[in-house]
């Protein structure tokens, strides 16, 4: 697409249950970010990706949140046991390079851990 | 730690009115940095990016400056419009490739 995609666009889930948030970056983008944002703050990195291998992960809270990239486009961000405070917008990035490329960002996932 | 502050935390002008959004970072040793627009509920659009080299760069109505010596940057909004309105987000690079540190947005409205 001509985009970076996030499906879905919305999810409620339950305390305690897990879910997965999909990001499909820019074709040809090797660098994919992950970030999140809560009402009224800027995002918050998360992790991000060049190709298939985590680069940073020193922003996932905990070892709830994992996120993965196999084959080096798509990713998906795993949050296991959610927790209320979960419950935020989940932004994904891609950029051509990690050499100090623009980033283009996705339209979130917003996420609502009832 | 980088920390990135974006004042006025809102703005509200009439339309046709020039503007300066202002952006300031601590850690002055940035290697770019990128202004967004982000309307309500939606995604965040890059409207300018400037390397840690470069002072200024420019996109129909909008100029960004950076004063990596002083952690400063703006966004000058030529004549305003209602479509201008929504929040405006800066964000610093510390290395090449690595995550953006935002600042918390100015939130903008323009009335016609």
């Amino acid at each position: 697409g001509a985009g970076v995609s996030q499906t879905p666009s919305n999810k409620v889930t339950e305390k305690g249950k897990y879910v997965e948030l999909r990001c499909d970056p820019i074709s040809g983008h090797t660098a994919l970010y992950w970030y999140r944002q809560s009402l009224g703050q800027g995002p918050e990195f998360l992790i991000y990706f060049q190709g298939t291998g985590a680069a940073d992960d020193s922003g996932l809270p905990n070892d709830r949140f994992f996120a993965v990239r196999p084959e080096g486009s798509v990713s998906t961000l795993k949050i296991q046991r959610t927790e209320r405070g979960d419950s935020a917008v989940y932004l994904c990035a891609s950029s051509l390079s990690l050499a100090g490329g623009e980033q283009f960002f996705g339209p979130g996932t917003r996420l609502t851990v009832l | 730690k980088q920390e990135v502050t974006q004042i006025p935390a809102a703005l509200s002008v009439p339309e046709g009115e020039n503007l300066v959004l202002n952006c300031s970072f601590t850690d002055s040793a940035i290697y770019n940095l990128q202004w967004f627009r982000q309307d309500p509920g939606k995604g965040l659009t890059s409207l300018l990016l400037i390397q840690s080299s470069q002072r200024e760069q420019t996109s129909g109505r909008l100029n960004a400056s950076l004063d990596k010596s002083s952690g400063r940057s703006t966004l000058y909004i030529a004549a305003s419009q209602p479509g201008d309105s929504a929040t405006y987000l800066c964000a610093v690079g510390h290395q090449a490739g690595t995550a953006l540190i935002f600042g918390k947005g100015t939130t903008l409205s323009v009335s016609s």
